[in-house]
């Protein structure tokens, strides 16, 4: 079955410490996404590729780094410069930028000890 | 800056009764409106898309939307207790800009 896969689903990280979240999609979409999701707030785009070797920052891409180097995958590291990391961390795509409908992955959950 | 906004709830409605969440939005130009349900600690799934005015029905839930007055709803009709979750309401432009999220309505369908 077609679908995004994110890993890990929980993660605990010390501050001063970087961590790489993982996903990867089968939909042969070409644009992804990275939103961050705090308790009783709507999602926040964090940054998004619409192309292998490209990706633009969002509205919250401080203390965060992505790259896309191959179509299926878009990994973003939260960096020690993020001065509060603790979130559900989602990744989607649509098959163009911004068209279609979000297919998410199942998110990743960041807790700074 | 572009808007969703929608009541945070909870809204709470008996087994069987109709749901009604509600979302306006600031962009007049904005023409994709997805209406997602996220259960705690879940990722969203979509559950309606509406890109013309009026209703769009599917199943037990229908999408109205009026672009006039800058407004979305979903209803879901006869509700159950498997309802219960936070509804996401999301606008975008079709010229490339980014999808807005408004910050959800907590659903509780009560037995």
């Amino acid at each position: 079955d077609g679908g995004i896969t994110q890993s890990p689903k929980y993660l605990f990280r010390k501050e001063g410490q970087n961590v790489t979240l993982s996903c990867e999609q089968n939909l042969n979409h070409d644009a992804m996404y990275w939103y961050r999701q705090d308790p009783g707030q709507g999602l926040r785009l964090i940054y998004y590729s619409q192309i292998v070797n490209d990706f633009q920052k969002g509205d919250i891409a401080e203390g965060y780094s992505v790259s896309r180097e191959k179509k299926e995958s878009f990994p973003l590291t939260v960096t020690s410069a993020q001065k509060n990391p603790t979130a559900f961390y989602l990744c989607a795509s649509t098959p163009g930028l911004n068209t279609g409908e979000l297919f998410f992955g199942e998110g990743s959950r960041l807790t700074v000890l | 800056q572009k808007e969703v906004e929608q009541n945070s709830g909870p809204l709470s409605v008996p087994e069987g009764a109709i749901a009604s969440l509600n979302c306006t939005y600031s962009d007049r130009g904005s023409q994709s409106f997805f209406w997602y349900r996220q259960y705690s600690g879940k990722s969203p799934e979509l559950i309606m898309s509406i890109y013309s005015n009026g209703d769009k029905e599917d199943g037990r839930f229908t999408a109205q939307l009026n672009k006039a007055s800058q407004y979305v709803s979903l209803l879901i009709r006869d509700s159950q207790p498997s309802d219960s979750a936070t509804y996401l309401c999301a606008v975008n432009l079709f010229y490339g800009q980014n999808f807005v999220f408004g910050p959800g309505t907590r659903l509780s369908v009560l037995p």
